[in-house]
């Protein structure tokens, strides 16, 4: 059935580094992502989103890439740091999903070493 | 960014007893909400969709009749968890929307725990 998964369960990198997690996506009627932020015990925090219109979108120290030809979705984090460590969820919703349903993916959990 | 507030942050309760659980949007008005389950290490399940003045739209295999939703003004929606049993315990978390297709934002979430 359709589902959002990515492609590593986990990532660790060194402070300063930077990060990119990634995001497949199996229904090609979708067409607004978004990336959230989840830190332990708390909601999703939204960082960047982009239609699919667009393949590239840029905010602070994240870009959200999205490749539609092979369903791809990404968020890079430049200079990732220590309070960036937290679960990494990618989600769609498409055209006609009633009130804008969104499909969230199984998560990345990003851990940052200092 | 928009914020969306929950109470209780955590509750207790023993096997049983209904939790009413609030979700409010502080600075929009939320035209749609969400209530979202997520059991530990796993992704955010939707269990319903909850529009102002309407019934609550209900995922597959989410009983309503457990988990009623009520959607009473533009900043306010409520999940009561009827009949609590050990294994509803989990992080529920609302998300508020303010127009179709726009961004949803998410509460900080309520732990509950049915003893």
């Amino acid at each position: 059935g359709e589902s959002v998964g990515l492609h590593l369960p986990t990532l660790s990198v060194q402070e300063g580094d930077n990060s990119i997690i990634n995001c497949a996506y199996s229904n090609s009627a979708s067409d607004y992502f978004i990336w959230y932020k989840q830190e332990s015990g708390k909601g999703p925090q939204f960082i960047i989103d982009i239609r699919s219109n667009m393949d590239k979108r840029q905010g602070q120290r994240v870009t959200v890439l999205l490749n539609k030809t092979v369903k791809h979705l990404s968020l890079q984090i430049a200079a990732t740091q220590p309070g960036d460590s937290a679960v990494y969820f990618c989600a769609e919703s498409r055209e006609g999903t009633s009130y804008g349903k969104l499909t969230f993916g199984q998560g990345t959990i990003l851990t940052v070493h200092p | 960014g928009a914020v969306v507030s929950q109470h209780p942050s955590w509750v207790i309760c023993k096997s049983g007893t209904s939790v009413k659980i609030e979700c409010r949007s502080l600075d929009f008005q939320a035209t749609t909400m969400f209530w979202y389950r997520q059991f530990p290490k796993q992704s955010l399940m939707l269990m319903a969709t909850s529009n102002e003045g309407s019934k609550a739209t209900y995922e597959q295999g989410v009983e309503k009749d457990k988990f009623l939703i009520n959607h009473a003004s533009l900043t306010l929606s409520t999940l009561t968890v009827t009949s609590a049993h050990p294994e509803d315990s989990s992080f529920y978390i609302c998300s508020a929307r303010f127009r179709a297709r726009e961004t949803q934002y998410f509460g900080p979430g309520t732990r509950l725990l049915v003893l």
